[in-house]
């Protein structure tokens, strides 16, 4: 996990309120990804972004949810009018290279942000 | 519709025996394996990985078997330990994607190793 950097690690909202979670890749990768653990649940891909461009956001749910990865900064997963059911863990994960068979990139982790919506 | 498939939600190993760990997948894309080991309240990290073309990676006491006709891998720890108590999750990816999609992860398997 090191490199990695996620923050806050823990967020507590109340319905309706937004929440913005950050993530630092890991020094020399361009490539991020976000997941959410829901309890009891696998880890779902959400959102794959490069720098200032989303490449595949098919796992976000339509409303409410939106990603970003500014060309300076960090990227932004960012949760608006939360619910009850966004509690979850949020893990960003990042990669130097698009993830490839042989021979292929893995992607790293970071340590999570627990969103909790009271 | 679940593609990438732990049956075992929990399995218990004696401290020193092999601790086997399955993993089944129904797309016949997927050509990249990992497996992540995931403590309570942190990340996953990565342990090790493999390659469709190959049917064996190992790496100390860690070995992936991959057994491509029948879309289904395997993790074996040997000997266990005390502190490979994790859960244990399964990922696969479509390379030819190009990280589209990232990783699809299986559900994951809690090993408990025992003394």
């Amino acid at each position: 996990n090191a490199g990695v950097m996620q923050n806050p690690r823990h967020l507590v909202r109340r319905r309706g309120q937004e929440a913005r979670l950050r993530c630092s890749p890991m020094k020399g990768h361009s490539h991020v990804y976000w997941y959410r653990q829901l309890p009891e649940e696998g880890l779902k891909f959400m959102v794959y972004l490069q720098k200032e461009n989303i490449i595949d956001e098919s796992g976000m749910p339509k409303e409410r949810f939106s990603a970003e990865f500014p060309k300076e900064g960090p990227s932004i997963l960012r949760i608006q009018q939360v619910v009850r059911g966004d509690s979850a863990a949020y893990f960003c994960a990042s990669s130097p290279n698009p993830l490839r068979g042989a021979g292929g990139n893995t992607i790293y982790f970071g340590e999570g942000s627990w969103l909790t919506v009271v | 519709d679940q593609q990438v498939k732990q049956n075992s939600p929990s399995l218990s190993v004696q401290e020193g025996r092999i601790s086997i760990l399955n993993c089944d997948y129904t797309n016949s894309m997927f050509d990249y394996f990992l497996w992540y080991k995931k403590y309570p309240a942190e990340g996953p990290t990565f342990l090790i990985s493999i390659s469709s073309i190959k049917d064996k990676n190992e790496d100390g006491r860690f070995t992936v078997f991959l057994n491509k006709s029948a879309k289904h891998l395997s993790l074996h720890i040997v000997p266990s330990q005390p502190g490979d108590s994790a859960v244990y999750f399964c990922a696969a990816s479509d390379s030819l994607r190009g990280g589209a999609d990232g990783l699809t992860f299986g559900k994951g398997t809690h090993l408990i190793i025992q003394p």
